[in-house]
């Protein structure tokens, strides 16, 4: 139980167009999910938290209107990068809890590669 | 705020050595601990966790975890690693009184050679 779903798992864009990224919780519903980047061997870096129903809550420095997020249902959050550029090239990684309290564990997407050319 | 720290960014082992990555973190008060584990261009995938009771946890893929309030560790350890063990593990806190906090460490590459 409990599954994640991203998609797509690769996308390769010119720059100045925009992507978007799914996530989804297959099994459960999930009110908050989470977005995450993560840079070649580095760690997870929380980018905003997505709330259901109302706006995305952003982690400092992070471009609210770059990247633009909705959840529009309990099972599904979008991100899209607007007007990529080689910069925003990375790997994206959602998440969410299945649980309602703060001991149930996050569950990950894939993750999403992006390729900025 | 939480701080999560994993001393070690690799850890080369051969196979069917014992390995243990470290884990500690800034404070034991109100938390949640969690190890995972992310193979390459994949998701993390939850190996074990900690949230009360019996301080030594066991998880999947024969890898276990010792919490020590005392000294604010949480460590991962398996007795014989193997080939397919190779990939790379986050220890994570989670904030018992934030639901939307959840702190990972930087991460320990596990290189386990033949």
């Amino acid at each position: 139980g409990a599954v994640v779903s991203q998609h797509p798992s690769r996308v390769i864009c010119k720059s100045g167009t925009s992507v978007k990224i799914e996530c989804r919780s297959l099994d459960f519903q999930a009110t908050t999910m989470f977005w995450y980047r993560q840079f070649p061997k580095q760690s997870l870096m929380l980018m905003a938290t997505s709330n259901e129903g109302s706006k995305a809550t952003y982690e400092q420095g992070v471009e609210k209107d770059k990247f633009l997020i909705n959840h529009a249902s309990l099972t599904l959050s979008t991100l899209t990068v607007t007007s990529a550029h080689p910069e925003d090239s990375s790997f994206y990684i959602c998440s969410a809890r299945a649980g309602q309290g703060s001991a149930s564990p996050l569950h990950f997407g894939n993750g999403t590669r992006l390729t900025v050319t | 705020a939480q701080s999560v720290t994993q001393l070690d960014s690799q850890v080369p082992v051969f196979e069917e050595a014992p390995v243990e990555l470290r884990c500690n973190y800034s404070s034991s008060v109100s938390v949640y601990l969690f190890w995972y584990v992310q193979y390459p261009n994949q998701g993390l995938q939850l190996l074990l966790k900690y949230l009360s009771g019996s301080t030594l946890v066991k998880g999947i893929n024969g890898f276990e975890a010792e919490f020590n309030k005392s000294q604010t560790s949480f460590h991962l350890r398996k007795p014989s690693v193997h080939i397919s063990d190779t990939a790379e593990y986050f220890c994570a806190v989670s904030d018992r009184d934030n639901f939307n906090k959840f702190y990972f460490g930087s991460g320990t590459k596990l290189n386990v050679k033949p």
